[in-house]
């Protein structure tokens, strides 16, 4: 059964610091997901990462997944208060649509 | 635009009572949807998977017979609250996969449960 950490789930940050968000998964997942959802609201899609060695960036996110290590990270460079929401990884267990969501990570960016 | 749409965004009810929350796909036939369910400040957890035509599929530890689900048509999907209590108070969110396989999936705007 495929179980999703993330750590650390809570993070202050100073705006223009760089961070790092840690996803880690207990088996094989297809691929791996990052969202965003900011308070009251549904998620946003982020990244979709395929296969090993994976990295993508936008803007001042980028994402990456180790498969061997079953490790994903998201890194935030010269955060920005509009940043501050929870971001959540989520993994996909083999031959299923259904996704299982990490424990999520509450960003607040400070100004 | 919007592909899943929830009805309604919003409700309150008395314990006790039933409530339904609808699911809609509205650019393509969906044969399966997802149902998940969010307490405040925690995580998605995923509680069933609705197929078009055919039972629901519960996740371990939760009970089909309080949360009823229904997928009468390939555009829409059903989850009625029996009996609402609340602890069952929290935010309810469906998805359903894209045409293409897993790697698209659209989340619905959510539906906030708060049972007095």
């Amino acid at each position: 059964e495929l179980k999703v950490e993330q750590n650390p789930l809570f993070l202050s940050m100073q705006e223009g610091k760089n961070y790092t968000i840690y996803c880690n998964y207990s088996t094989t997942s297809d691929r791996l997901y990052w969202y965003r959802q900011d308070p009251g609201k549904s998620l946003e899609s982020l990244f979709v990462l395929l296969s090993n060695g994976a990295v993508k960036q936008e803007g001042r996110l980028m994402a990456s997944l180790d498969t061997k290590a079953r490790l994903s990270t998201l890194h935030i460079t010269a955060a920005v208060h509009d940043l501050s929401a929870t971001y959540f990884c989520a993994g996909n267990p083999s031959g299923t649509y259904k996704y299982i969501f990490g424990t999520g990570t509450r960003l607040k960016v400070l100004a | 635009g919007a592909v899943v749409s929830q009805h309604p965004s919003r409700v309150i009810c008395k314990s006790g009572t039933s409530v339904k929350i609808e699911c809609r796909s509205l650019d393509f036939q969906a044969t399966t949807m997802f149902w998940y369910r969010q307490f405040p400040k925690q995580s998605l957890m995923l509680m069933a998977t609705s197929n078009e035509g055919s039972k629901a599929t519960y996740e371990q530890g939760v009970e089909k017979d309080k949360f009823l689900i229904n997928h009468a048509s390939l555009t829409l999907s059903t989850l009625t609250v029996t009996s609402a209590h609340p602890e069952d108070s929290s935010f309810y969110i469906c998805s359903l996969p894209g045409l293409a396989g897993p790697d698209t999936q659209y989340f619905g705007p959510g539906t906030r449960l708060t049972v007095l």
